[in-house]
């Protein structure tokens, strides 16, 4: 299995440029997390989907932020208008849900996003 | 101006030496546990889970306590290697289904 794939790898855009994030999760799994990585926050969940449908998006920061997942294979984070504090690694992970467990999350390999 | 960024807790440690990395949780009704390794520039590996049933969880050199009563967790890896050297985080859970991140520690093997 290639695992989780996130595109693109590195993003540099302008200050009030759309970005958009996408990640294809394991063949399989069920739930799909969206996280922000950075040192002054570290690890935070933005929104996670189960069965394509969000179920906690509490984590989003503004309405700048918007994620869809249009069917069990790939889902994408958007940011407009993107500004420079949302310069941050953004990392796509999936499982296979459980009963009430999302357990192993596996993590793609992130987008580096710098906003100047 | 000068960023200041989160100074991650260091834990420097000789090769071969085992190694303990702590964790606490404060949400009482937390009942699912995960360590993670976390290499520069990747995305974090998973290593090693526990439930909340269980006190002691062993895998291929590492080792997960729980212990519930002052809500601690703890990875020990034994032996030590280079390629150990990372960031670690603990994550926990409960029945709303969400992983929720440690800051991380940062294990650092010296040769």
């Amino acid at each position: 299995d290639a695992g989780v794939i996130q595109s693109p790898r590195h993003e540099v855009t302008e200050m009030g440029q759309e970005v958009t994030l996408r990640c294809k999760p394991i063949s399989g799994h069920n739930s799909l997390f969206w996280y922000r990585q950075t040192m002054m926050r570290g690890l935070e969940l933005l929104i996670y989907f189960n069965n394509n449908v969000p179920i906690d998006d509490s984590g989003m920061p503004e309405d700048r932020f918007s994620a869809k997942m249009p069917n069990a294979s790939f889902s994408t984070l958007k940011i407009q208008p993107s500004e420079p504090r949302d310069s941050a690694v953004y990392f796509c992970a999936s499982s296979l849900a459980t009963g009430r467990y999302n357990e192993k999350l596996f993590f793609g390999s992130g987008t580096q996003l710098s906003v100047l | 101006g000068e960023s200041v960024g989160l100074h991650l807790p260091t834990l420097s440690v000789q090769e071969g030496d085992n190694s303990i990395i702590n964790c606490a949780y404060s949400n009482s009704a937390s009942d699912y546990f995960i360590w993670y390794k976390q290499e520069s520039g990747k995305g974090p590996q998973f290593i090693i889970d526990i439930r909340s049933n269980m006190d002691k969880r062993q895998g291929q050199r590492v080792t997960v306590l729980l212990n519930k009563t002052v809500k601690h967790l703890s990875l020990q890896i034994a032996a030590t290697q280079p390629g150990d050297s990372a960031v670690y985080f603990c994550a926990d859970s409960n029945q709303g289904g969400k992983l929720i991140f440690g800051q991380g520690t940062e294990l650092s093997v010296k040769p």
